[in-house]
Parts: C-alpha cells; sequence; structure tokens
C-alpha cells in the first residue's frame, strides 16, 4: 500500500493564481481531512469529509474548495491565490474501528509527506 | 472552540531521561490523540487515546476525560525522538501548538 499520497511536493504561485492539490489513499479510509501548518504552529483543519458525496467545514476554510467524488480521492482547491495562504499542507485519512477491550471507536488518521506552497 | 494548551512549549534532554508532555483541553472533547512530527515534517499518529491509558514500547499515554488532560510520557529518550509532539482533539481535530523535543546523543 502507498497510503496517503500527496501532489505536488512543492509549488510556487503567484497572487490571483488557481491550483487544485492533489490527495489520494488506497487504505479504503471513508474519513479523509486537509490541513495547513503555518511555520512553528499546530495543524488547522480546513475541511474533512466523511465518505464519497459528504464533505464538511472545518476550522479555516476560507479560501479553499474541496469535492469528494470517490472514496480514494479528495483534492483541495485554492482558487484565488492570496499570500496569506503559504503554508505546508496536509492530507490524512482514517477509518473507525473497534477499539476492543477499551470499547468505542477509534479514528487514528494517517498521514500524506505534505505539500509546501508559497504564494508571492 | 474548545483550546488546547501544550506543555512544556520547548525541552531539551540528554539521550536516556525521561519526559512528560502535557495537554490540556478548555472543554471536554472526543477523538484525542497525540502525534509526532520528525524533524523532516512526517506526521506519525503515536496513540488515539480519548480515555485511560495506552502504551507503545517506550512510549504510553495517559487521559483523564474527566479533568480535560492528557499526558505522553517518553521513557529513555533516543535522538530519534527528536521533534515536535501535538496533542489534537474534538471533532474538528483542533491542534495545540506543540512541544519541540531535542534530545542531545
Amino acid at each position: 500500500n502507498a497510503g496517503v499520497t500527496q501532489t505536488p511536493k512543492f509549488r510556487i504561485l503567484k497572487i490571483g493564481q488557481s491550483m487544485t492539490l492533489q490527495c489520494a489513499q488506497d487504505m479504503n479510509h471513508n474519513y479523509m481531512y486537509w490541513y495547513r501548518q503555518d511555520p512553528g504552529m499546530g495543524l488547522k483543519l480546513i475541511y474533512y469529509s466523511v465518505g464519497a458525496g459528504i464533505t464538511d467545514k472545518g476550522e479555516v476554510p476560507n479560501g479553499y474548495n474541496v469535492s469528494r467524488s470517490t472514496t480514494e480521492d479528495f483534492p483541495l482547491r485554492l482558487e484565488l491565490a492570496a499570500p496569506s495562504q503559504t503554508s505546508v499542507y496536509f492530507c490524512a485519512s482514517s477509518y473507525p474501528h473497534p477499539m476492543g477491550l477499551a470499547g468505542g471507536l477509534g479514528y487514528e488518521q494517517y498521514f500524506g509527506p505534505g505539500t509546501r506552497l508559497t504564494v508571492t | 472552540g474548545i483550546q488546547v494548551e501544550q506543555s512544556p512549549p520547548d525541552l531539551i534532554l540528554q539521550e536516556g531521561a525521561n519526559s512528560t508532555l502535557r495537554c490540556n483541553f478548555s472543554d471536554s472533547v472526543n477523538n484525542l490523540q497525540w502525534f509526532h512530527q520528525n524533524p523532516w515534517g512526517q506526521l506519525i499518529n503515536l496513540f488515539y487515546i480519548p480515555s485511560g491509558t495506552k502504551q507503545n514500547g517506550r512510549l504510553s499515554a495517559t487521559t483523564v476525560a474527566t479533568e480535560r488532560y492528557s499526558l505522553l510520557y517518553i521513557s529513555s529518550s533516543q535522538t530519534t525522538d527528536s521533534g515536535v509532539y501535538f496533542c489534537a482533539g474534538d471533532d474538528k481535530i483542533i491542534f495545540g501548538k506543540g512541544t519541540r523535543l531535542h534530545i542531545l546523543p
């Protein structure tokens, strides 16, 4: 299994340009997530999806759009790039599974390698 | 939204030392997780621990959900433990700012 893959690894955009960050997973996980990580900070959730055709906003959705037409793919779209969107973007996936004797469901997340985006 | 505070922000230890990292939440949370981000930026899920205690080798974690905190213990530190440790929780997966750990050889 390749796990979670992201393309491209690096990208430089001019202000106002558009681009799509690609994310794919081959683990048949129904949950997928997009995060951004600014320097010296923790991750912030942009959008997430609990299955094909279902998406929802996270903590910082403004300036981004997502779609989930298949279980495997979860692309993130930037329509009008701004310098404030300079960041490292991580995609992740998870699936609910029983936690054995502890009870309940676990949702451990598996992360892609990230895309470093610079907007100038 | 909830606030997530991690302490200490930075920690420098000699190889072989033990450490305890703390994560406090402003409200009760579900989906509590601990992550390690290595110096190359790769993120690894360490524990999914909404309550109770779990152990994995030299690492263990305890979450006391009623008191809204979680602890990550690292024993016999190795240089490969260096990096940033994040906790996160809630349905929107809110992250703390992390604890930067540097293990000296």
